[in-house]
C-alpha cells in the first residue's frame, strides 16, 4: 500500500459542481499539503496544515477549501469547480525534518467541464 | 512574483553526457534546497538537497552546487540515463516548500 493515497485518481466533473478529493497517509507525519499542477507553472501550494487543528492558506487558496479530519487524512473541496480548476493535484506529507521528507500521493487528474 | 526559477523549461542531453540543470532563487533566508523527479503520472519524489551552509551534495551520479552570493543551484547528473527522462524541480524550503516551474529532461540514445 502506499504512503499516501489519494482519491480519486481521475474525475472529470461539470461547472458549478462540488467535488471533494481525499487524501489519506499512513506515514503517521503532522504535516500535510496540497499542491496543484500546471503545465509550466509547476507546483503551487494550494492548503497546508502543520496539525489536526491547523490550516493555512497557501498561495492559491481561492475557489477551495480544506477539512483535516484526522492526522491521517487531508481533504480538498471546491465548492463550486470552474474550467481553470482543471489540472493535476497532489497531496504530500511531512515529518517536519526537511524538505527531504515530503512523501507526495500520485496525485489526481481533474477535468472541470 | 516567482521565489523560485527554472528558466529553462526543457533540456536534451545525450546518453552518457551530464546533465546540468540550473536554478536561481530570490530570498537570501532560504536554508535548504532540494530537487524532486516526477514521471508521469506519479507524484515527485525527492532526490538531493543542500543545507546553506554548504556549497556541494553529491549522492551517487547526483550532485547539487550551491552558489549562495549568486543565489544559485544547480544539479550535475553525470553520467546522463535514459531512466533520467522526466520532470526536475528546484525547491526551497521555508515553512513549507516553495517549487519552481521545473525543467523537462529528454536523454537522447
Amino acid at each position: 500500500d502506499a504512503d499516501v493515497t489519494q482519491t480519486p485518481r481521475n474525475r472529470i466533473t461539470k461547472t458549478g459542481k462540488r467535488i471533494m478529493l481525499e487524501c489519506s497517509q499512513t506515514k503517521g507525519h503532522d504535516r500535510m499539503y496540497w499542491y496543484r499542477q500546471d503545465p509550466g507553472l509547476g507546483l503551487r501550494l494550494i492548503y497546508y496544515s502543520f496539525d489536526v487543528k491547523d490550516i493555512n492558506k497557501g498561495e492559491i487558496s481561492d475557489g477551495y477549501s480544506v477539512s483535516r479530519q484526522a492526522q491521517a487524512k487531508f481533504s480538498l473541496s471546491l465548492e463550486s469547480a470552474i474550467p481553470n480548476q482543471t489540472a493535476l493535484y497532489f497531496c504530500a506529507t511531512s515529518g517536519g525534518t526537511g524538505g527531504g521528507g515530503y512523501t507526495f500521493g500520485s496525485g489526481t487528474r481533474l477535468t472541470v467541464v | 512574483d516567482q521565489q523560485v526559477k527554472q528558466n529553462s523549461p526543457s533540456l536534451s542531453v545525450q546518453e552518457g553526457r551530464i546533465s546540468i540543470l540550473n536554478c536561481d532563487y530570490t530570498n537570501s533566508m532560504f536554508d535548504y534546497f532540494l530537487w524532486y523527479k516526477k514521471y508521469p503520472a506519479e507524484g515527485p519524489t525527492f532526490l538531493i538537497s543542500i543545507s546553506s551552509i554548504k556549497d556541494k551534495n553529491e549522492d551517487g551520479r547526483f550532485t547539487v552546487f550551491l552558489n549562495k552570493s549568486a543565489k544559485h543551484l544547480s544539479l550535475h547528473i553525470v553520467p546522463s540515463q535514459p531512466g533520467d527522462s522526466a520532470v526536475y524541480f528546484c525547491a526551497a524550503l521555508d515553512d513549507k516548500i516553495i517549487f519552481g516551474k521545473g525543467t523537462r529532461l529528454h536523454i537522447l540514445p
